[in-house]
């Protein structure tokens, strides 16, 4: 129940298209939701994360999309970029777990010139 | 964004020495400080949870002899790799949360450890 499902392991999207990065949980008791952007050798940097009061967020060209029924999240990157290749990794919290991500197992997204 | 500041980036030791590595907040306090693991191509680990002034918790599986935390300050944890050993070899990662609690954690940039 505290597992995180991310999909897909990698993704391969050509330049100026829309990367899509989706995630499921199923505890119910989360209500924080970050996606990160790790490049190789560095730590993981917080990119975008939405709260369940809300269904959409949208930040530059990233958007975070949330089902709160289907227990769903998901990450588009639109017009993708070279330097937005990096492995994505999204995220689960509850107030009571003292801020203790659960960590999807990662998307290698790829963007090719 | 806030700051979290790591050290060493890098280090290589030899089997059985000990190694610590340092998480500092720079622009903010924090009430807890979180120890990731992670192996090449996977996801992050949770090693431990430590907070200010009291003893970490540790998940499941790691053992809190090898792998001593200390979170002597608010903006200070450190994580000692006592007798090292080439399985011990990894990418050691922390996170902090500050005081306001919103549930954002910032990440170190991570230290590269190689035992020899």
């Amino acid at each position: 129940q505290q597992q995180v499902k991310q999909s897909p392991q990698s993704l391969i999207v050509q330049k100026g298209g829309i990367s899509i990065i989706n995630c499921a949980y199923e505890n119910t008791a989360f209500d924080y939701f970050p996606w990160y952007q790790q490049f190789p050798g560095k730590g993981p940097a917080l990119l975008i994360a939405i709260r369940p009061d809300v269904s959409e967020k949208k930040e530059g060209r990233f958007t975070i999309s949330f089902n709160k029924s289907a227990k769903q999240f998901s990450l588009h990157i639109m017009d993708s970029q070279p330097g937005d290749s990096a492995t994505y990794f999204c995220a689960a919290s509850s107030r009571g777990s003292q801020g203790n991500l659960i960590f999807g197992k990662g998307t290698k997204l790829s963007v090719k010139p | 964004g806030a700051v979290v500041s790591q050290h060493p980036s890098r280090v290589i030791c030899k089997s059985g020495t000990s190694v610590k590595i340092e998480c500092r907040s720079l622009d903010f306090q924090a009430t807890t400080m979180f120890w990731y693991r992670q192996f090449p191509k996977q996801s992050l680990m949770l090693m431990a949870t430590s907070n200010e002034g009291s003893k970490a918790t540790y998940e499941q599986g790691v053992e809190k002899d090898k792998f001593l935390i200390n979170h002597a300050s608010l903006t200070l944890s450190t994580l000692t790799v006592t007798s090292a050993h080439p399985e011990d070899s990894s990418f050691y990662i922390c996170s902090a949360m500050p005081f306001s609690n919103t549930g954002e954690l910032f990440f170190g940039e991570g230290s590269r450890l190689t035992v020899l």
